[in-house]
């Protein structure tokens, strides 16, 4: 079952707008990644937040996280018509033998940014 | 560095047809897994790998097979394809066991008539 649900599942804004992903996760984790996936292409690594961390910035990224509310948020600001994307979120946790990790990615979020 | 690479691009198989999906990272990393993505299900984990001669399951591991004889290639076997392995398969690779940033291929386009 997928451990990180994005939301919502489209968004569409105009350029120079702010647009705001929120990711929703069931179990403990010992970190949250944000991918960009652009049409047709692989998916690329935007930034990763630890568990012990709640806010991280990247250029024009701002995540947070709220292990208490197992949830993130991906804002990106002033956006442009190339942030056009799918957007995912992965949760990395211990498997179920505990000695490796896996990385569960959520369904992602279609963001269109119309110039 | 060229990255994950991964052939081929697209194929087309018919039902009950074998073939490999090759993957190869320049990059030193012990860590490789393959996901498949459909329409509406974001990634699903098929198989991994924490270094050469270690491969466990992932979550949809029913018809695929892997073997990690050196660090850099991942093939993923797909024994007899069935219409329900039409998707789109990426690898990705990290430097330790998944803890850090994936890098992932272009990924291969697979259609199973």
């Amino acid at each position: 079952s997928q451990q990180g649900e994005e939301d919502p599942q489209a968004l569409s804004i105009q350029e120079g707008e702010n647009a705001t992903m929120n990711c929703s996760y069931k179990t403990s984790i010992n970190n949250l990644q944000w991918y960009r996936q652009n049409s047709g292409r692989g998916l690329v690594h935007l930034i990763l937040i630890r568990s012990n961390e709640r806010e991280k910035h990247s250029g024009r990224l701002r995540v947070t996280l709220d292990t208490s509310k197992k949830s993130s948020s991906l804002l990106i600001t002033a956006s442009r018509a190339a942030d056009t994307a799918s957007y995912f979120c992965a949760t990395l946790s211990p498997n179920s033998g505990g000695s490796n990790y896996k990385l569960t990615f959520g369904k992602g979020t279609l963001l269109t940014v119309n110039p | 560095n060229a990255g994950v690479t991964q052939t081929p691009k697209f194929q087309v198989l018919k039902t009950g047809q074998s073939m490999t999906l090759q993957c190869a990272q320049d990059m030193n990393h012990e860590y490789m897994s393959w996901y498949r993505q459909d329409p509406g299900m974001g990634l699903r984990l098929i198989h991994y790998s924490v270094g050469a001669g270690i491969t466990d399951q992932g979550e949809v591991p029913n018809g695929y097979n892997v073997s990690r004889s050196t660090t850099e290639d991942f093939p993923l076997r797909l024994l007899s394809a069935a219409p329900s392995q039409t998707s789109v398969y990426f690898c990705a690779s990290s430097y330790s066991s998944g803890v850090e940033t994936q890098y992932f291929g272009p990924g291969t386009r697979l259609l199973v008539l």
